[in-house]
């Protein structure tokens, strides 16, 4: 079956530093998400890709955050400059065309700043 | 703007009995999607079950069930003959069906759900 892939399962950074989280979505699909869950709260939309760029962002999605998708098959979050408040757990997902299908969620990587 | 509230932060279970979790969602839309997720210790999101707000009928996905009311725009969850692999958050979720809204999911607070063998 497939699945949306994510690396690292767990990614410890110091403050400053730059991070990438790395996500392979299911290959026919055309719509990305990056969705984070700082540990205790709910999950909170970052942002949406398709078509390739950006669809819509939240709040927290500031200038010190970007996605990519270089080759067709990753979608990237890179966090800039990381803060201790980046610490959670990143989900990424992808869906296929049409308003009727459902996001797959990849593992999550957990973020840890200190 | 959509919201969805989970008023229990955390429920207990007896094994092989019943929970119910709760689900609650504001929108102005005729026509959406709800999810329950689960979320284990190891916190992957796993879909649980899906409705669609079109359809009268309810979901059922073996022993997960919902009771859709969109009138009163509550969804709730229950687990039957609930096991020790229940156990987990569990989070409501929303989609709205509008293109623009880029088919984001909406989630609620989570509902920590324990299982006493």
């Amino acid at each position: 079956e497939p699945e949306v892939t994510q690396t690292p399962s767990h990614q410890v950074t110091q403050m400053g530093q730059e991070v990438i989280l790395r996500c392979v979505p299911i290959s026919n699909h055309l719509y990305f998400y990056w969705y984070r869950q700082i540990l205790g709260q709910k999950v909170e939309f970052l942002v949406s890709f398709y078509n390739n760029e950006i669809s819509e962002k939240s709040e927290i999605f500031d200038d010190q955050f970007s996605v990519e998708r270089p080759d067709g098959s990753n979608f990237t979050l890179k966090i800039r400059s990381t803060k201790l408040e980046d610490s959670a757990m990143y989900f990424c997902a992808s869906r296929s065309r049409g308003s009727n299908t459902e996001a797959f969620f990849g593992q999550g990587t957990r973020l840890t700043v200190v | 703007a959509q919201t969805v509230t989970q008023s229990q932060p955390e429920m207990s279970v007896q094994e092989a009995e019943t929970v119910t979790l709760s689900c609650t969602y504001d929108t102005s839309e005729s026509d959406y999607y709800l999810f329950w997720y689960k979320q284990p210790p190891s916190r992957q999101m796993i879909l649980v079950i899906r409705q669609e707000a079109y359809k009268q009928q309810n979901a059922t996905e073996n022993r997960f069930s919902v009771n859709f009311q969109k009138a009163a725009k509550s969804f709730s969850l229950k687990i039957s003959d609930s096991q020790l692999g229940d156990a987990a958050m569990y989070f409501c979720a929303y989609r709205s069906l509008l293109m623009d809204s880029n088919y984001q999911l909406i989630w609620g607070a989570g509902t920590k759900l324990i299982i006493k063998p």
